[in-house]
């Protein structure tokens, strides 16, 4: 099976510090896209970040950026300065055929003030 | 630009009921997916469309469980009879495919009693 593993749970920041989520997938495909999804109490999805893997550069949406090791199949998320509105539910995803989206069990971030 | 909608917001009905569950996709939007997402299970694709016609619907859970997609501006699930165990919130998504992300509605929760 094709899978998308975020091996934390939960984790917790302090407002203006910078956190890590991490994310590891499955793929036997040389081409694909990957994306992280917030979900905040409202229950909304909302896109992050998406990255091509053929694109080597890291993708950036201003305090968001990824940190992509291809041959790791590693595709971890960085919040700058974090603020109270990143608390959520994020979740990794991966592009499978079909334009189906695989997700990763989620990571809740809690912000602290 | 008006976003994926989905109705009800919320619904909470008797088991055995039938339930319907609508989406309207972003117009211009060729594929529209049907999620489910529970804590136990995540967050799951159901079935999938490609210009109205279903593409996979291996991840329907059981007959009790159908969708329809009569035209591009309107697609509905229904689950009949429903069950406790279907009480899940239902996310509706659309996208413009090539890669593009997939745009969530707000979702259905919904409770079997």
């Amino acid at each position: 099976a094709q899978t998308v593993t975020q091996s934390q749970p939960e984790m917790s920041v302090q407002e203006a510090e910078t956190v890590t989520l991490s994310c590891t997938y499955d793929t036997s495909e040389s081409n694909y896209y990957l994306f992280w999804y917030k979900q905040p109490p409202s229950r909304q999805m909302i896109l992050v970040i998406r990255q091509e893997a053929y694109k080597q550069q890291n993708a950036t949406e201003n305090r968001f950026s990824v940190n992509f090791q291809k041959a790791a199949k590693s595709f971890s998320l960085k919040i700058s300065d974090s603020q109270l509105g990143d608390t959520a539910m994020y979740f990794c995803a991966r592009e499978t055929s079909g334009s189906r989206l695989t997700f990763g069990e989620g990571t809740q971030l809690t912000v602290n003030p | 630009d008006a976003g994926v909608i989905q109705s009800p917001r919320h619904e909470v009905t008797e088991m055995g009921q039938e339930v319907t569950l609508r989406c309207k996709p972003i117009s211009g939007h060729d594929y529209l997916f049907w999620y489910r997402q529970t804590m136990m299970r995540g967050l799951e694709l159901l079935i999938y469309f490609n210009n109205n016609v279903p593409i996979d619907d291996s991840g329907m859970p059981e007959d009790r469980f159908s969708a329809k997609m009569p035209n591009a501006s309107f697609s509905t699930l229904k689950i009949q009879p429903s069950e406790p165990r279907d009480s899940a919130v239902y996310f509706c998504a659309s996208s413009g495919g090539g890669h593009q992300p997939q745009h969530f509605g707000d979702g259905t929760r919904l409770s079997i009693l």
